[in-house]
């Protein structure tokens, strides 16, 4: 069974800094990993999602950097806004499988004036 | 509908009793998937549904939980003889064809709350 680590917890960042959220699995998978943001009463949405065989993805201020050989991958998220503010979630697809996911517990995120 | 619909979204239900709690997913999406969000947790996979495939029911808690999927469309997660440490938000999502990391939309949820 996949298991997935998150850290941190919880994270305040004031505008316009960067905001680092880490990820560490343990079993190696072969399908694209995902983050989410999801924003109190919501349900998650997906944000960005990676291919294993890449090392960095960005997409407008949303870059994952991803290092397969110690199983890790991270979020970052530059020039971040008050907007930004929401609890973001890794997710690992179980080996053979992009249908099912493990999710790490979240990084709650506070983006301050 | 624009995106995936779950009623109702707040259910209070006393221990022992039974819920429901439905999903409308996206028009045209063949993968349907449940996940439960506890307080402080991730989210955890309950159940699959892909197409006229039988479902992946290995996330599912105990035989207390049952879920169904009619006409390839609507989904009905049940709780029988609930039991306060059932109290999550009940999350469905859909996929056009089942990369549920690249392309599943979730519902709001389902705030189950057990007294």
């Amino acid at each position: 069974q996949q298991q997935v680590k998150q850290s941190p917890q919880s994270l305040i960042v004031q505008k316009g800094g960067i905001s680092i959220i880490n990820c560490a699995y343990e079993n190696t998978a072969f399908d694209y990993f995902p983050w989410y943001q999801q924003f109190p009463g919501k349900g998650p949405a997906l944000l960005i999602a990676i291919r294993p065989d890449v090392s960095e993805k960005k997409e407008g201020r949303f870059t994952i950097s991803f290092n397969k050989s110690a199983k890790q991958f991270s979020l970052h998220i530059m020039d971040s806004q008050p907007g930004d503010s929401a609890t973001y979630f890794c997710a690992v697809p179980n080996t053979g499988t992009a249908s099912k996911l493990t999710f790490g517990t979240g990084t709650r995120l506070q983006v301050t004036l | 509908g624009a995106g995936v619909s779950q009623s109702p979204s707040n259910k209070v239900t006393e221990k022992g009793k039974d819920v429901e709690l439905r999903c409308d997913p996206i028009s045209g999406h063949t993968a349907l998937y449940w996940y439960r969000q506890s307080l402080g947790q991730g989210l955890e996979f309950l159940i699959y549904f892909q197409g006229n495939s039988a479902p992946d029911k290995s996330g599912l808690p105990s035989d207390r939980f049952s879920a169904e999927r009619t006409g390839g469309s609507v989904s009905t997660l049940t709780i029988q003889r609930t039991q306060q440490e059932d109290s999550a938000v009940y999350l469905c999502a859909s996929s056009l064809n089942g990369a549920m990391n690249t392309e599943a939309f979730f519902g709001q949820g389902t705030r189950l709350t057990v007294v």
